[in-house]
């Protein structure tokens, strides 16, 4: 089977970073998604990696390791408008190239 | 990048009732997926609607339950049927605009409540 492990919140400041893991298990592994929903709405595609490394967009970076099954969100310069659920998701054979959804991560931002 | 509309946004249904729910697409696009997800929680995968052929359902959801119509490249639908209160969730159409396709968007979703 297939299984993510995210924390279910996180809460920060303004202007501070957070870092959001995730932790994956699966067989056939093609990439880590990332995706941003705030209450009420629709997610939002923030990233994906396929290979090793730091992907960075603005003040969120993602980074992948496919030996440890581990990737992270960092969200740098927090803003207010950043408090949302972000949820990892794995795509994979396993999964039929489909996406597979962790839990969400919960981020409260405070003033 | 593609703009995904939802019909009705919201209903409140009588259990054992029907309910369709609608998703357009302002493009033409290769995958579309209909996802349930409650209040707080995570997305589950319903089924991918295939244009032309009979969806393609994820393990514990079953075509008499939630049969998918799907007639072209831009549009869905979903039925929920013979509800419960159990189904009360919110359901997301979304789509990738081709098979390689790594980002996928979402429709804002329809919220479902059965009483």
């Amino acid at each position: 089977g297939q299984s993510l492990e995210q924390p279910s919140e996180v809460t920060a400041v303004e202007g501070a970073i957070v870092q959001i893991n995730c932790t994956y298990q699966t067989s056939g592994f093609y990439g880590l998604s990332w995706y941003q929903q705030h209450d009420g709405g629709a997610p939002t595609f923030l990233s994906y990696n396929a290979l090793d490394g730091l992907e960075e967009t603005g003040r969120f970076s993602s980074f992948l390791s496919r030996s440890d099954s581990y990737g992270y969100l960092l969200l740098q310069e927090l803003q207010m408008k950043d408090s949302a659920s972000y949820f990892c998701a794995v795509r994979s054979k396993a999964a039929g190239n489909k996406l597979t959804f962790g839990g969400g991560t919960r981020v409260l931002v405070k003033p | 990048s593609a703009v995904i509309s939802q019909k009705p946004s919201r209903d409140i249904c009588q259990r054992g009732t029907s309910l369709t729910i609608q998703c357009q697409v302002d493009s033409q696009v290769t995958m579309m997926f209909w996802y349930r997800q409650q209040p707080g929680q995570s997305l589950t995968l319903i089924a991918t609607a295939n244009q032309g052929s009979e969806a393609t359902y994820e393990s514990g959801f079953v075509i008499d339950k939630f049969p998918i119509s799907r007639p072209n490249l831009t549009f869905s639908t979903l039925t929920v049927s013979n509800m419960s209160p159990e189904d009360s969730s919110i359901y997301l159409c979304s789509v990738a605009l081709d098979l390689g396709s790594y980002e996928q968007y979402f429709g804002p979703g329809t919220r479902l409540t059965v009483t």
